[in-house]
């Protein structure tokens, strides 16, 4: 069975743009939650969604936002953006978004900023 | 608020020597708990996990965790390091004070000497 999947795995950016994410949870996976990763830490949550509705959100900017689709699927958008918004975006999936259940990892894709 | 602490962000030891990570948590209602390993470029691979039930856990390649409530600790120990083993490990927290949300540590990274 495939895992999480992510895509672009890497991707360049200037300031002021804007970036979308995309990871496809695990095959009856019905919760996705998005981390950032900068170098050296551990990954911080961004977001979780269940069910196409948002069930979480770290400290975060407005500037991040992230959608779920009807096939769980899920999307996660920057506006403009900062150099120290370059960092490893991990996405995880779980069957549902109970604390008890593990997330499941994509690889990331990797965002730098110039 | 919860929090995780990882002792040491590197930890070296000698192939076939034991291997000791720390981690300890902060809640006054216990959270559930888990281990992730992180190798170069790639997402994070669930180690192990403890949620309800014996307190040593086992997980995959040989690691084992013990979840002590009075010392709020969840230390993952191997008995015999390999090569292999050289990577980021990061603990983790999730339950009803984090709103079933996974927060991080900052990670070890485990260097093994031959």
């Amino acid at each position: 069975d495939a895992g999480v999947t992510q895509s672009p795995t890497h991707l360049i950016k200037t300031r002021g743009q804007h970036v979308t994410l995309r990871c496809s949870p695990i095959s009856g996976h019905k919760s996705v939650s998005w981390y950032q990763q900068v170098l050296g830490q551990g990954p911080q949550f961004i977001f979780q969604y269940y069910e196409k509705e948002e069930r979480g959100r770290g400290n975060f900017p407005d500037r991040f936002s992230a959608r779920q689709f009807p096939n769980y699927s899920s999307e996660l958008n920057v506006n403009a953006l900062l150099l120290g918004d370059s960092a490893l975006y991990l996405c995880a999936s779980s069957e549902m978004p109970t604390g008890y259940q593990p997330q499941h990892f994509g690889d990331g894709t990797r965002l730098s900023i110039l | 608020a919860q929090s995780v602490t990882q002792l040491g962000s590197h930890v070296s030891v000698s192939e076939g020597a034991l291997v000791l990570l720390r981690c300890n948590y902060s809640s006054s209602v216990p959270p559930y708990l888990f281990w992730y390993v992180q190798y170069p470029n790639q997402g994070l691979q669930l180690l192990l996990k403890y949620t309800t039930g014996a307190t040593l856990v086992k997980g995959i390649n040989g690691f084992e965790a013990e979840f002590k409530k009075s010392e709020t600790s969840f230390h993952l120990t191997k008995p015999s390091a390999h090569m292999s083993d050289a990577a980021e490990y990061f603990c983790a927290v999730s339950g009803v004070n984090t709103g079933n949300q996974f927060y991080f540590g900052t990670g070890t990274s485990l260097t093994v000497i031959p």
